[in-house]
Formats: structure tokens, C-alpha cells, sequence
């Protein structure tokens, strides 16, 4: 089990679809982050949020929308989106944002796209 | 940016010590060193932290040198369910917030009968 609950753990979408990830957490987390990986890659950062502000975007594209409503919810809404972007989408939360503030992440939404 | 290096993979027997290196030779002064540990499709859970010296918890250890280039990641007596992949991380302090952990390449760690 996890302290970190993302939903939904599965999801299938076609190219045309609009559809969200969701990321929840109740530790009191100050900083979230969302993660893509790809099988047998490790997890390649996409964004992050420090007191519910986006403090980076690692170049990520368009069709990918962070949201982050309040400090204990990030979303992220999907859109056009093209088949190798199919990946194990993981949010992790930390408490501080600080380097010495380890990570805590949900098991991820896996993410097929036809 | 830091970066880290590790074997990308290492085999072992039930009941022996483990000891995975992790090399980060652009470690800045205010970085620690993160260990994590994965399932396949499960996310990253946190295994054990440390700044310099030794950090023992009660499922590992971890021995940081003194010019904290490299550390030592310690697995006592590892079972076959030890068997996952292994990341060492440095983290990059972001100005606006937050701390950029970047994930190195990881070890796949197989423990055997």
C-alpha cells in the first residue's frame, strides 16, 4: 500500500481522447511531482509543484497539462496524445521540496494509447 | 547536474550481503544521497537517505566516504524478494522550489536460491 493514491491504475485512450490522471496524498506534502516511465527505463521527471506553484517543466509538450488545485491534489490532463507516449505515469509527493525530503510515490496510472 | 552511476546489474544468493556503488562525482555541498528500491509495476519506494559517514536503518545501510563521490548501499542477508531495481539519487535544488531528483539508470539486483 501506499501513502500516495493515484487513479486510475489503468487507462486506454485513443489519439482523438481528452482524458486526466489523478494524484492524491494527506501527509501534508508541500511538493509534487509527475514522472513518465517507460519499460525497463527508470523515471524521467516532468513536473513539479512546491507550494502548489509549478516551479519546473522538463520541456514536456503541450498535449501534457499539470494542474495542481491545492496541496494535496495534482492532475494531469492528457490530450492528442501519440502512442509512444504509452508509460507508467507516476506522481510522487515530498514534504518540503527539500533534497533531504524523500519521495513518496503512488504504484502509477499505466497509460496505453492507440 | 549531478549525476550518478551504477552497476546496471547485480546477482546474488539468499542469505549473502549486498553492497551496490553508486558514483555522483559532481555531488554538490548541500545534496544527499537518496537510495530507492522498484517492483515492476510498482513506483520507487525510499529505502534509506544519508549526507556523510554511515546511516544504518532497519533495512539497510548506507557508507558515504568522506569526499562523498561515491556511496555504498548495504543489503544484509537478502532474500529472493529483494530481487527489484536499485536508484541512487543526488538532488539539484531548484531556485523557484522544489528539488529536481533526477533518476540515474539504476541496478537490477537478482537474488537466487
Amino acid at each position: 500500500d501506499t501513502e500516495v493514491t493515484q487513479t486510475p491504475k489503468h487507462l486506454v485512450m485513443g489519439m482523438t481522447n481528452k482524458k486526466s490522471l489523478k494524484c492524491e496524498q494527506h501527509m501534508g506534502h508541500r511538493a509534487m511531482y509527475w514522472y513518465k516511465q517507460k519499460a525497463k527505463k527508470p523515471p524521467e521527471l516532468m513536473f513539479v509543484y512546491s507550494y502548489e506553484k509549478l516551479s519546473i517543466n522538463e520541456s514536456v509538450p503541450s498535449r501534457f497539462s499539470p494542474e495542481c488545485p491545492n496541496s494535496s491534489l495534482l492532475n494531469l490532463h492528457l490530450h492528442a496524445l501519440q502512442p509512444e507516449d504509452s508509460a507508467l505515469y507516476l506522481c510522487a509527493s515530498s514534504q518540503t521540496g527539500q533534497n533531504n525530503s524523500p519521495l513518496h510515490f503512488g504504484n502509477g496510472t499505466r497509460l496505453t494509447v492507440t | 547536474l549531478a549525476k550518478t552511476t551504477q552497476p546496471i546489474s547485480m546477482d546474488s544468493y539468499e542469505g549473502q550481503e549486498v553492497n551496490i556503488t553508486c558514483s555522483h562525482n559532481n555531488i554538490a555541498t548541500n545534496d544527499y544521497i537518496t537510495w530507492y528500491q522498484q517492483f515492476p509495476s510498482q513506483g520507487p519506494r525510499f529505502i534509506i537517505q544519508g549526507y556523510k559517514t554511515k546511516v544504518t536503518n532497519e533495512v539497510a545501510s548506507l557508507f558515504i566516504p568522506a569526499d562523498r563521490k561515491s556511496s555504498t548501499l548495504s543489503l544484509p542477508r537478502v532474500s529472493l524478494s529483494d530481487t527489484a531495481v536499485y536508484y541512487c539519487l543526488v538532488g539539484d535544488k531548484l531556485t523557484g522550489g522544489g528539488n529536481k531528483l533526477t533518476f540515474g539508470t539504476g541496478t537490477q539486483l537478482k537474488v537466487e536460491l
